[in-house]
């Protein structure tokens, strides 16, 4: 069993919908948990990074991590054609990340 | 925001041959940096965590003597693939840490190699 278990999608969303990407985890000595955004033959960026459980909220993008679910997810909205990208979890034990396999996200104009 | 170059950005490379990556923080100190592996459409996978001044630390199944990494000062670290083979072509990603700590330390990522060996 991987530690961090992503739906590749792809997932295809018209402009303007509200998307939802999530993961699930099994190694409870996670402590942080980030969301980047891969373009196509480029470095991730970091979105988002949360701490505790709960929702964190930046502009158009919400965090939210279950601890005692062990499920995290990235809801964007409003989405535009330039979010269309490749979105990863991220987690964090020791000061080591352990990535999610990424899910491919197209917004249709 | 704080960023990280790496060169070449693509390397095109024969069988046998030697390719050394360089990965560069510009406007921060990197006391931390790791190298990752990515093949098409799977997830960025940590090959080594390497601190400077010191010898890196390589995850499980990577060769060290294959994947060779120095981090001489804290701006710059360098990943040299060792006798190339059509099976190490990939996207090299480095990325790079400013401090360490007990706390969560962002990692600035660099904009990737791809590799393809011929």
């Amino acid at each position: 069993q991987k530690e961090v278990e992503q739906d590749p999608g792809p997932l295809s969303v018209p402009e303007g919908a509200i998307v939802s990407l999530n993961c699930t985890y099994s190694n409870s000595a996670f402590q942080y948990f980030m969301w980047y955004r891969q373009y196509s033959r480029k470095g991730p960026e970091l979105l988002m990074y949360t701490y505790s459980s709960g929702n964190k909220e930046d502009g158009r993008f919400t965090a939210q991590v279950d601890k005692s679910s062990k499920y995290i997810s990235l809801f964007i909205r409003d989405s535009q054609p330039s979010d269309s990208a490749t979105y990863l979890c991220a987690m964090s034990a020791n000061q080591k990340v352990t990535f999610g396999t990424g899910t491919k996200l197209q917004v249709i104009p | 925001g704080a960023v990280v170059s790496q060169h070449p950005s693509w390397v095109i490379c024969k069988s046998g041959t030697s390719v050394k990556i360089e990965c560069r923080s510009l406007d921060f100190q990197a006391t931390t940096m790791f190298w990752y592996r990515q093949f098409p459409k799977q997830s960025l996978m940590l090959m080594a965590t390497s601190n400077e001044g010191s010898k890196a630390t390589y995850e499980q199944g990577v060769e060290k003597d294959k994947f060779l990494i120095n981090h001489a000062s804290l701006t710059l670290s360098t990943l040299t693939v060792t006798s190339a083979h059509p099976e190490d072509s990939s996207f090299y990603i480095c990325s790079a840490r400013a401090t360490s700590g007990g706390s969560y330390n962002e990692q600035f990522f660099g904009p990737g190699t791809r590799l393809t060996v011929l």
